[in-house]
């Protein structure tokens, strides 16, 4: 399967903890991106990648909030002290041409729930 | 802040009927994606629609855009169970930074058999 992967699918963790998720986008994207979902709602766009660069971060995106994608592959997005209105959906997304020509590419998400 | 806004909020319908959802957004485009997500599952793209476009069709889908009033309208013919899903609808700038996508709040369908 060459699709987009998310690990771990749940994470269930205790207000204050850290937690990191993994996004592996398809082998050929170059561009990749973080978005959280809450029940309910659409996805909402945390950060952007293009290659390894971070070109865009929500205002959404405390401090508390890190991603990083060393050598342009897989992305790590890490929230540190996590907070109960962090319990959301953690969606990656990989395009390769840019979406004003091609569409993104979901994972399945991590669903984050925090207590 | 999300641009779109989906019209109804939820829709059900019975099988072989046909759904209708509607999308409204507030700045200028250059396209307009249509995405479906099941429960618990990542989004998958549906259909594009460049701004330059009146209607668009993908099988049981057909998609139009109306620039002037902002407007886009997501249509599944002759519907199925396993089309229950909810529909998102995202737009993307015309110009400058990195084309950021923006989803709507989406439109719960269900399909009863």
């Amino acid at each position: 399967d060459t699709g987009v992967s998310q690990d771990p699918r749940h994470k269930i963790t205790k207000r204050g903890q850290n937690v990191t998720f993994r996004c592996d986008p398809i082998s050929e994207h170059n561009r990749l991106y973080w978005y959280r979902q809450t029940l309910g709602q659409g996805p909402e766009f945390l950060t952007y990648f293009q290659n390894e660069a971070q070109l865009e971060k929500s205002r959404l995106l405390s401090d508390r909030f890190s991603a990083e994608r060393p050598k342009g592959s897989f992305s790590t997005l890490e929230i540190q002290r996590t907070e109960q209105g962090d319990s959301a959906m953690y969606l990656c997304a990989s395009s390769d041409l840019g979406p004003r020509v091609s569409p993104l590419h979901f994972g399945n998400g991590t669903r984050l729930t925090v207590t | 802040s999300q641009q779109g806004e989906e019209d109804p909020q939820a829709l059900s319908i019975q099988e072989g009927e046909n759904a209708t959802m509607n999308c409204s957004y507030k700045t200028s485009i250059n396209n307009l994606q249509w995405y479906r997500q099941n429960s618990g599952r990542g989004l998958v793209h549906l259909i594009l629609i460049r701004s330059n476009e009146r209607e668009k069709h993908s099988g049981r889908l057909r998609v139009t855009l109306d620039t002037s009033k902002k407007s886009s309208s997501l249509l599944i013919t002759a519907s199925r169970a396993a089309d229950t899903a909810s529909y998102f609808c995202a737009t993307v700038g015309p110009s400058g930074g990195y084309q950021k996508v923006t989803f709507g709040t989406g439109t719960k369908l269900q399909v009863i058999p």
